[in-house]
């Protein structure tokens, strides 16, 4: 069973391009989570994605978005990159089980981008 | 808001000795938390978890944390450090909804032969 897959794994960028990572969910699960990781410091939430929607938003600017596509993956999409962005993006995947459980989080290896 | 204060940014500690991280949450629910271990340029991987069962929580690789709810406090300890525990640990607080994860700034633990 393949856990949670990231691409590409690394990537380098300029300032004011644009750019997509992508991100499979482990088998079974249908929902995405994205975080972005600056060096040092914790993962922050960006968003989530469960049935195609975004549901829940971190305080993340509008250059960041994403989809989430039939099959659950899911990309994130960065326009007009900053220096600043230089960070682990890292996907997690889960279940949604319903009620008022906790909905168990699995990470990828991440995507490391670096703007130059 | 929630939010988690991981203290000390750094702990060093001989192969042997006690490891003890320290979290402190603050959540306006009852929350649910988390330690995860990052190694170098890999993800994150869950060590343990809090959902309101046991307040002493027993994880991987030897590792445990105690919730406690007066304290707001939820430390990672490990009786005796191995070489291969050098990483870094990070605490998480989530909520009940979303399940979407509220991570402290990390410790890095590094242990000495």
């Amino acid at each position: 069973d393949a856990g949670v897959t990231q691409s590409p794994t690394h990537l380098i960028k300029t300032r004011g391009q644009q750019v997509t990572l992508r991100c499979s969910p482990k088998s079974g699960h249908d929902t995405v989570s994205w975080y972005q990781q600056a060096l040092g410091q914790g993962p922050q939430f960006i968003f989530q994605y469960y049935e195609e929607e975004e549901r829940q938003r971190g305080n993340f600017p509008d250059r960041f978005s994403g989809h989430q596509f039939p099959n659950y993956s899911s990309e994130l999409n960065v326009n007009a990159l900053l220096l600043g962005d230089s960070a682990l993006y890292l996907c997690a995947s889960s279940l949604v089980a319903g009620g008022n459980t906790y909905n168990e989080q699995f990470f990828g290896p991440g995507t490391r981008l670096t703007v130059l | 808001a929630q939010s988690v204060t991981q203290l000390g940014s750094h702990v060093s500690v001989s192969e042997g000795a006690l490891v003890l991280l320290r979290c402190n949450y603050s959540s306006s629910v009852p929350p649910y938390l988390f330690w995860y271990v990052q190694y170098p340029n890999q993800g994150l991987q869950l060590l343990l978890k809090y959902t309101s069962a046991a307040t002493l929580v027993k994880g991987i690789n030897g590792f445990e944390a105690e919730f406690k709810k007066s304290e707001t406090s939820f430390h990672l300890t490990k009786p005796s450090a191995h070489m291969s525990d050098a990483a870094e640990y990070f605490c998480a607080v989530s909520d009940r909804g979303y399940s979407t994860l509220t991570f402290g700034k990390g410790t890095m633990l590094l242990v000495s032969p």
